[in-house]
């Protein structure tokens, strides 16, 4: 399976952006890019996916590189509840989400 | 929508008693996943099924768990016998496919002392 590199840990003030790097330098034309985070004592939660083209929705916006070799998540005004762990994932729509280690993002009032 | 529905939500239980988490998926998603979330080896996929049918079970651990989905609305995982380091938070997620994200449930944090 195609890997995911990720900084374990970030932080970020409140209400300005954050961009959360991942490298999946390995990665096949087939692969889709997802990101899920986890918030304390909560399942995973969905923010976003993408395959090619740069996505948007309420959540969050996905940067994707245009050799794909790299992407980046972008909250675009963090708040306090954005306080998680975000986990990049590849996935080649065989529906088995493979969660690596993520980022634990932490938001300063 | 209730979401991903699972029971127990806390589970303690002594070491060689049998344990069964239980999941209800959203209606209408035909993927049911079972995670393990633990602080040393983060999450785990253990089993999913397509169609009520067992997919891939590559991720279950040893011949002590076993999953079943008699039918659309109802997963059920069992550990037996259950040993402390089964210690862990067991999610259950569902999906109309990936593409179409997964939806978690709460989790079932199982302790077996």
């Amino acid at each position: 399976d195609a890997k995911t590199t990720q900084p374990n840990s970030m932080e970020s003030n409140e209400e300005e952006p954050v961009h959360l790097p991942c490298n999946h330098s390995t990665i096949s034309g087939t692969d889709y890019i997802h990101w899920y985070r986890q918030l304390p004592s909560q399942g995973p939660e969905y923010v976003i996916h993408g395959l090619t083209s740069n996505v948007n929705n309420r959540m969050a916006s996905l940067a994707i590189a245009e050799d794909r070799k790299s992407s980046t998540l972008i909250l675009h005004r963090a708040t306090l509840r954005d306080a998680a762990v975000y986990y990049c994932i590849l996935d080649n729509a065989g529906n088995m989400l493979t969660f690596g280690g993520g980022t634990r993002l932490m938001v300063k009032p | 929508d209730a979401g991903v529905i699972q029971s127990p939500r806390h589970e303690v239980t002594e070491m060689g008693q049998e344990v069964t988490l239980r999941c209800k998926p959203i209606s209408g998603h035909d993927y049911l996943f079972w995670y393990r979330q633990t602080m040393m080896r983060g999450l785990e996929l253990l089993i999913y099924f397509n169609n009520n049918v067992p997919i891939d079970d590559s991720g279950m651990p040893e011949d002590r768990f076993s999953a079943k989905m008699p039918n659309a609305s109802f997963s059920t995982l069992k550990i037996q016998p259950s040993e402390p380091r089964d210690s862990a938070v067991y999610f259950c997620a569902s999906s109309s496919g990936a593409n179409y994200g997964y939806t978690f449930g709460s989790g079932t944090r199982l302790t077996v002392v």
